[in-house]
């Protein structure tokens, strides 16, 4: 059975630092995996997607790493905002989709 | 519609009472996903849909829990004899197909079972 984990559980940075959230999962045997935001209360964004067969994704200030043999994805946020506040989900799709706890991120002004 | 809508947002009931939760997925979007959300917890697979049928249900606790999708795009959750542990906001995602494409997710229906 897939499971996934997130460290760390909660992270609260300064403005302007650059951070890595990591992820793991105990099956490499996925199709790819997601990146996802959710803001409190709301439903989930999705921000990047590697697919099984990629190594990484960027997209403007965020890039997603995926090292499918050690079952290991990191999201590197360069520059934070206070406005990058949020939960941050990986979700890895096998069979099905199996998400993370997630990491919950403040980055203050 | 512009994205996934759910109905209601919220929804408080008592414990063994029946309730529905409704999911609008985007026009076009044949795969629809039900999850479950507890509070600190990332979200829960219950079920999908390809089209009509459920092609994976294996997320489903038991069988208190069914869902339906009769013409290919809105979706009822159905929970029978409510429990406090059904409580949860219940998340409902679509794609344009299942595989590696994107999910778009809904705003949820937050479930609270007296």
């Amino acid at each position: 059975k897939q499971e996934v984990t997130q460290i760390p559980a909660a992270l609260s940075v300064p403005e302007g630092e650059n951070l890595v959230l990591n992820c793991s999962f105990t099956d490499s045997a996925i199709y790819n995996l997601q990146w996802f935001r959710q803001d409190p209360g709301k439903g989930l964004t999705s921000l990047l997607l590697i697919q099984s067969s990629q190594r990484e994704q960027t997209s403007g200030r965020l890039n997603a790493s995926l090292d499918k043999s050690s079952g290991r994805s990191t999201l590197y946020i360069a520059a934070s905002q206070p406005g990058d506040s949020a939960t941050y989900l990986c979700a890895v799709e096998g069979q099905n989709f199996v998400f993370g706890p997630g990491t919950r991120l403040s980055v203050l002004p | 519609g512009a994205g996934v809508s759910q109905t209601p947002s919220n929804k408080v009931t008592e414990k063994g009472k029946y309730v529905e939760l409704r999911c609008d997925p985007i026009s076009g979007h044949t795969a629809l996903y039900w999850y479950r959300q507890s509070l600190g917890q990332g979200p829960e697979f219950l079920i999908y849909f390809q089209g009509t049928g459920a092609a994976d249900d294996s997320g489903l606790p038991n069988d208190r829990f069914f869902a339906v999708r009769p013409e290919g795009s809105v979706s009822t959750l159905k929970i029978q004899r409510t429990e406090r542990g059904d409580s949860a906001v219940y998340l409902c995602a679509s794609s344009p197909d299942r595989g590696l494409e994107t999910q778009y997710f809904g705003p949820g229906t937050r479930l609270l079972v007296l």
